[in-house]
């Protein structure tokens, strides 16, 4: 158990509709990231938050956006769904300058 | 720009027999260099890491892995597999940037193993 808790582990959907996915990071990991993983396009880094604030963008869509709450945990939401978002939507949290521990993912089947 | 390549898609190795699985990185400085496992349907494991200091680490599971500056290597290896180390091994490479550790995956490497 890596520490790292993200819900709902399957998601099934319809085209053009919005889905958020929760992340609860490590007890005191201020740093969250977002990837997905998918056939095509393999593991991507989507986005990083620090301590409430967005630190880098990698590849995400403009549907798509995150937060993460003075709590620290973080949602991603993706809206106007299309087939090709349907993958693992991995969460994954770390200290400063230390290595990521990555939750069980969030399997999103757009159909 | 960091990258990573994996160049084995899949490898099959006999249980008990050793294994080593590639990995070549390009950043422009000391890398931090990382493997992850991930078995069918489950999240990512952290085998191991390299910051700095020795060049061999010893990660989880019997695992080890070599960072080799001039060849711009990190390979994986373990003496002996077992059956359950079947799955999908991914390397990566994340930056030293203060609060900004994102992590750059390489491709993969399925690993079969028979009996």
């Amino acid at each position: 158990d890596s520490g790292v808790t993200q819900t709902p582990k399957h998601l099934i959907t319809a085209t053009g509709q919005r889905v958020t996915l929760r992340c609860s990071p490590r007890s005191g990991d201020l740093s969250v990231y977002w990837y997905q993983q998918s056939l095509d396009q393999g593991l991507q880094f989507l986005i990083q938050y620090y301590n409430g604030e967005e630190r880098a963008k990698g590849n995400i869509l403009e549907r798509f956006s995150a937060q993460q709450f003075p709590d620290l945990h973080s949602e991603l939401n993706l809206s106007s769904l299309e087939l090709g978002d349907s993958a693992l939507y991995f969460c994954a949290s770390s200290e400063l300058r230390s290595e990521a521990f990555f939750g069980q993912g969030t399997r999103l089947t757009v159909v | 720009a960091q990258s990573v390549t994996q160049p084995d898609i899949h490898i099959t190795v006999s249980e008990g027999a050793s294994l080593e699985l590639r990995c070549n990185y390009s950043y422009g400085a000391t890398p931090y260099l990382f493997w992850y496992v991930q078995s069918p349907g489950q999240g990512l494991q952290l085998l191991l890491k390299y910051f700095s200091g020795d060049t061999l680490v010893q990660g989880i599971k019997g695992f080890e892995a070599e960072f080799k500056r001039s060849q711009s290597s990190f390979n994986l290896r373990k003496p002996s597999v077992h059956w359950s180390d079947a799955a999908e091994y991914f390397c990566a490479v994340g930056q030293h940037n203060f609060g900004n550790e994102k992590l750059t995956f390489g491709t993969g490497t399925r690993l079969t193993i028979i009996p």
